[in-house]
Order: C-alpha cells, then sequence, then structure tokens
C-alpha cells in the first residue's frame, strides 16, 4: 500500500498570508504512460464532508478560488493558499488514487488562523 | 445538481449488522463507480470499499474484508453497504462518494451517516 504523510500536523496563519501544506508519498505517483501525478487534495470543514480542490496534482475543481493552489511530482506536493481567508479554516488531506483500489490519504493537516 | 445522501446509520451493538444506504441524484448513476470512506470520530479519511459502474466489481480494506459488502442498484440509483459482524472500531462517519472509473479522485460527497457500535 501507498502511505502518504503530510506536514505540518497544523499550522495558524495570519489572514492574507500564504499557507503551505506538504505531501509526500511512500512510492511514486506518477504514471510515466501519461505523464500524470495521481494526487488530489480535499478540503474538510468542521461538520462537513470533504471537497475536492485539485486532482491531477495541480488542477483545480470547478469552482475552486485560484488562491488555491498544487504542485509537485513523483512523491512530492505542496498545496499552497496564497492569500488565507476565514473561510479557509479547515482540515486538508491529500489522497493518491495511482494505486487502485486501496486510494490512501494523507492524516489531514489543520489550517487555522493567527 | 449532484447529490449523494447517505442513510441507515444508527447505534447498533458489537457483533450485529446494519444496511447503509446512498440515494443519487443529478447525474447518471449507472456511469459512475461508487466508494465508501468512513471517519472515525477525530480521526482521518479512510477509504471502506468500490464498486465499478455496472456492480460487476468490488473491493475492500483489509479492515472489514469478510464482513462489509457493497452493492447497487443502478435502477433505483442506490449504494449500499451490508456490514456484519460489527466491532467497536468501526464506529465512524460513513460516507459515499462518487468516483469516475478506476483511477479518479471523489469529486462528489455525500453528507455522511453516523454508525456507532457499542454495547
Amino acid at each position: 500500500d501507498i502511505v502518504m504523510t503530510q506536514s505540518p500536523d497544523s499550522l495558524a496563519v495570519s489572514l492574507g498570508e500564504r499557507a503551505t501544506i506538504n505531501c509526500k508519498s511512500s512510492q511514486s505517483v506518477l504514471y510515466s504512460s501519461n505523464n500524470k501525478n495521481y494526487l488530489a487534495w480535499y478540503q474538510q470543514k468542521p461538520g462537513q464532508p470533504p471537497k475536492l480542490l485539485i486532482y491531477w496534482a495541480s488542477t483545480r475543481e470547478s469552482g475552486v478560488p485560484d488562491r488555491f493552489s498544487g504542485s509537485g511530482s513523483g512523491t512530492d506536493f505542496t498545496l499552497t493558499i496564497s492569500s488565507l481567508q476565514a473561510e479557509d479554516v479547515a482540515v486538508y488531506y491529500c489522497q493518491q488514487y495511482y494505486s487502485t483500489p486501496l486510494f490512501t490519504f494523507g492524516p489531514g493537516t489543520k489550517v487555522d488562523i493567527k | 445538481e449532484v447529490q449523494l445522501v447517505e442513510s441507515g446509520g444508527g447505534l447498533v451493538q458489537p457483533g450485529g449488522s446494519l444496511r447503509l444506504s446512498c440515494a443519487a441524484s443529478g447525474f447518471t448513476f449507472s456511469s459512475y463507480w461508487m466508494h465508501w470512506v468512513r471517519q472515525a470520530p477525530g480521526k482521518g479519511l479512510v477509504w471502506v470499499s468500490r464498486i465499478n459502474s455496472d456492480g460487476s466489481s468490488t473491493s475492500y480494506a483489509d479492515s472489514v474484508k469478510g464482513r462489509f459488502t457493497i452493492s447497487r442498484d443502478n435502477a433505483k440509483n442506490t449504494l449500499y453497504l451490508q456490514m456484519n459482524s460489527l466491532r467497536a472500531e468501526d464506529t465512524a462517519v460513513y460516507y459515499c462518494a462518487r468516483g469516475g472509473a478506476a483511477r479518479t479522485p471523489y469529486d462528489y460527497w455525500g453528507q455522511g451517516t453516523l454508525v456507532t457500535v457499542s454495547s
């Protein structure tokens, strides 16, 4: 099974500042035949289900604000919130969907306002 | 509008059974793979099971294999999870989630249904 790790466990950022979350997979999730990274990011606000933010490591889901961006390849990935808003307080999870059927999630990173 | 609505959760004693349902609307249910993902209180997301679009292929996490059964009724646009021999560690919110094909992320999630296994 592919193990996903995230860092930090939590972070507090001032409104309008940048938040950066890292995700690492135990093996590459880059599929060489199509050069796509099978890596997604989800946002989960308290009491709500997760929401897909980014897939293929860097493609924003429709309707997701452009302050959210994803980057990375292979085993190392980053989710960046360029200018933190109050509504971005949530737990963020990365997920690999390379190794079927077990699409493992990272443990989550909690983002709060400083 | 895509909607996934889970039901069937509740309090059950260890060793008991529950059947969860997920009613889908707003999309062609029979074209999509579907998944169950659970989240224990205060914990992270864990994939439980998945079923392909016509129901001919299923997979399970090791922790539930042999105890849980996923199924679907495409005529009723409904996904199911039959849970038997329940254990305290199965206590969680259970979400149904829509996937595309074999290797796609989950683009829509239900609100979840809470299963509590306790005596």
